[in-house]
C-alpha cells in the first residue's frame, strides 16, 4: 500500500511568488491535514480537509489556502511568499473522520524562499 | 490556552542506555495523546496513541505512559539503538463535537552515540 506522497520534495522560490504543493493520501483515506514545521516553532497546524470540505483551520494568514479534490488528493497554495514561509510543509492523511485514528505523514516538501 | 511542553529539549545518551522523555499538557477537552518519531528530513511516524483510559502502551522498545489527572505523559526508550536518534514529538488531541484540534509539542531531539 503506497504511503502519503508529497510533491515536490524540494522547492526554491523568490519573495512575492506563489507556490502550490500537492499531497496524495493513502488510498481510502478521506481526511488530509497540512502542517508547517520550522526549527523555531515546531509543527503548526494549517488546515484539514475531509470530503472536499475544509473542516478546521489554524492561525495562518489568508495567503495560505488549500483545497481537496474528489479523489481526496489535496493541494496547498501560498501566495505572495515571504522569507518566513521557508519551512518543511507536511501533509498527513487518516482513514476516519477524526477520533483516535492514526495519521500518516508524508515526507514533506522543503520550501525555501529567497 | 492549550499548550504542550516537552522536556528535555535535547538529550544525548550512549547506545544501549535507557531514557525517558516528558510531555506535560494543558489541553481541554482531552481526546487522546500521541507520540511521534521524526527522523531528520522525513515526516513524523506514529509510535503510540493513548486515550484517557489508557495508562501504558508499548510499541517494541518504546513505552508510553499517561497520567490524565496530572496531565503528564512520558515516553521511555529501552536499550537505545543508533536508529533511535530522532526528534520525538508529543501531540495532544482535543475533540469538540467531532472537530479535532491538535496541539503539538516542540519535540525532544534525541541523539544516540556509540
Amino acid at each position: 500500500k503506497a504511503g502519503v506522497t508529497q510533491t515536490p520534495r524540494y522547492l526554491i522560490k523568490t519573495r512575492g511568488q506563489q507556490v502550490t504543493l500537492s499531497c496524495s493520501p493513502i488510498s481510502g483515506h478521506r481526511s488530509v491535514s497540512w502542517y508547517q514545521q520550522t526549527p523555531g516553532q515546531g509543527l503548526q497546524f494549517l488546515f484539514e480537509y475531509f470530503s472536499e470540505t475544509q473542516r478546521n483551520k489554524g492561525n495562518f494568514p489568508g495567503r495560505f489556502s488549500g483545497r481537496q479534490f474528489s479523489n481526496s488528493r489535496s493541494e496547498m497554495n501560498v501566495s505572495t511568499l515571504e522569507l518566513g514561509d521557508s519551512a518543511l510543509y507536511l501533509c498527513a492523511s487518516s482513514f476516519l473522520d477524526g477520533g483516535n485514528t492514526e495519521a500518516f505523514f508524508g515526507q514533506g516538501t522543503r520550501l525555501t524562499v529567497v | 490556552k492549550n499548550q504542550v511542553e516537552q522536556s528535555p529539549q535535547s538529550l544525548i545518551i550512549l547506545e544501549g542506555k535507557n531514557c525517558t522523555l516528558q510531555c506535560n499538557y494543558t489541553v481541554s477537552p482531552f481526546s487522546n495523546l500521541r507520540w511521534y518519531k521524526q527522523d531528520t528530513g522525513r515526516g513524523p511516524v506514529s509510535l503510540t496513541i493513548m486515550t484517557f483510559s489508557e495508562n501504558t502502551k508499548s510499541n517494541g522498545r518504546y513505552t508510553a505512559t499517561l497520567d490524565a489527572d496530572t496531565k503528564q505523559s512520558s515516553l521511555h526508550i529501552t536499550a537505545s539503538q543508533l536508529s533511535d536518534s530522532a526528534s520525538y514529538i508529543c501531540v495532544v488531541v482535543s475533540a469538540n463535537f467531532g472537530n479535532e484540534k491538535l496541539t503539538f509539542g516542540t519535540g525532544t531531539r534525541l541523539t544516540i552515540i556509540p
